[in-house]
């Protein structure tokens, strides 16, 4: 069964902490995403992945972080950096970049 | 600069009533555009998409959405709703190698 799964589904960070939020795809997408939601505001690209090795900013890239070593997998790390962690977090892949993007259940972030 | 504007933040309709969504796109040239459904706490499911070609593109659960180039729309409709369809629906465009921006989003309401 195809498809991009995400955990945790909630996670609890705690002040000056950094968590790291999974993203794993089945599908052999070269591209990855990691998205932020917030109410009221859509989707806002924080950090993408053309293919294995490569990534590159978005529009609020600050005070996180990305690794993509493997093409399944496309870790996104919270750091204390990030003053205002508390969103939902949504990864997509594509086929390759520019192409229809296809989204995991998401992760809700909260702080203590 | 590259946007997508969806003027209304909620709509009520009542059960088997026809639905209209809209989607302004602001892009240099024709964008891909694209319309996901969300659930509440879930991640984005796509339900159409336009590339080029026919401007009326049908996708699933029986949605609709013309592309409009005299009036840079791509609204998204459905003769029929049912309950089911309730959720925050978003409209995103992008143009070949660039990201996807997405609209804020419109939450619609079913009531029976």
């Amino acid at each position: 069964d195809g498809g991009i799964t995400q955990s945790p589904k909630y996670l609890f960070r705690k002040e000056g902490q950094n968590v790291t939020l999974s993203c794993e795809q089945n599908l052999n997408h070269d591209a990855m995403y990691w998205y932020r939601q917030d109410p009221g505001q859509g989707l806002r690209l924080i950090y993408y992945s053309q293919i294995v090795n490569d990534f590159q900013k978005g529009d609020i890239a600050e005070g996180y972080s990305v690794s993509r070593e493997k093409k399944e997998s496309f870790p996104l790390t919270v750091t204390s950096a990030q003053k205002n962690p508390t969103a939902f977090y949504l990864c997509a892949s594509s086929i390759w970049h520019g192409e229809t993007q296809y989204f995991g259940p998401g992760t809700r972030l909260l702080v203590l | 600069a590259q946007s997508v504007t969806q003027p209304d933040i909620h709509i009520t309709v009542s059960e088997g009533a026809s639905l209209e969504l809209r989607c302004n796109y602001s892009y240099g040239a024709t964008p891909y555009l694209f319309w996901y459904v969300q659930s509440p706490g879930q991640g984005l499911q796509l339900l159409l998409k336009y590339f080029s070609g026919d401007t009326l593109v049908q996708g699933i659960k029986g949605f609709e959405a013309e592309f409009k180039r005299s009036q840079s729309s791509f609204n998204l409709r459905k003769p029929s709703v049912h309950w089911s369809d309730a959720a925050e629906y978003f409209c995103a465009g992008e143009t070949g190698a660039n990201n996807l921006f997405f609209g804020t989003g419109t939450r619609l309401t079913v009531i029976p």
